[in-house]
């Protein structure tokens, strides 16, 4: 079965340090890849989406950037933290080459900005 | 780009009760609606899904209906139980883009 992990659960760190989120799936081959960010109270907002190795399509403009260095591997990153990165981050996996396919969830990285 | 609203963004309901959570979509191409729960410090779940080519799907206490003509879909859970307490997503897609609701806390009193 298909399993999606996402690491740390939890990070506190000061504004203007760097940042990297890692996403990793595992029992699938070149799947759809997202990164999505939730804001309290608030519905999850599309940051970027990778539909292969070293493709990255960017839905907002950001000090975020995201990286696919390998098939099942997407990276959430950024150069220097801004106090309004703060939020909960998760990444999400889906059948490529299949039209409305189902999102499938990790359990999220918890951002603070200090 | 596709622009999904969500009503009411809490609702408490008496367990045994039933729950409606009801959304709104602006594209008419999108074509596909999921709705996910997120219980507290995880990611979310998809509980259900229904396409633009039916009108309405059920599984076991949860039903969603779309209506394609005024652009919203509903979610109804019957027989709410503690369990069902957790926030609900709505979402539409066209291709493989979602995008979601602001979401409903939902709470079962006991």
């Amino acid at each position: 079965s298909q399993t999606i992990h996402q690491w740390p659960a939890t990070l506190v760190q000061p504004v203007g340090s760097p940042l990297s989120l890692e996403c990793t799936v595992e029992g699938t081959s070149n799947p759809n890849l997202y990164w999505y960010r939730q804001a309290a109270g608030r519905g999850l907002q599309l940051l970027f989406y990778s539909v292969g190795i070293g493709q990255i399509s960017s839905e907002v403009p950001q000090n975020l950037s995201a990286s696919r260095p390998q098939d099942r591997q997407f990276i959430l990153s950024s150069k220097k933290l801004l106090l309004s990165d703060s939020g909960f981050y998760l990444c999400a996996w889906s059948v490529s080459g299949v039209s409305n396919s189902p999102l499938h969830f990790g359990n999220g990285t918890r951002l603070t900005v200090t | 780009g596709e622009n999904v609203e969500q009503h009411p963004s809490t609702l408490s309901v008496q367990e045994g009760d039933s729950a409606v959570i009801k959304c709104t979509y602006s594209d008419s191409a999108s074509n596909y609606f999921p709705w996910y729960k997120q219980e507290l410090g995880k990611g979310p779940q998809l509980i259900i899904d229904i396409r633009s080519n039916v009108g309405e799907k059920k599984d076991q206490r949860i039903a969603v209906t779309l209506n394609k003509t005024a652009k919203h879909f509903s979610l109804h859970i019957t027989e709410t139980q503690p369990e069902d307490s957790a926030v609900y997503f709505c979402a539409a897609s066209k291709n493989y883009k979602l995008s979601f609701g602001a979401g409903t806390t939902v709470t079962v009193r006991a």
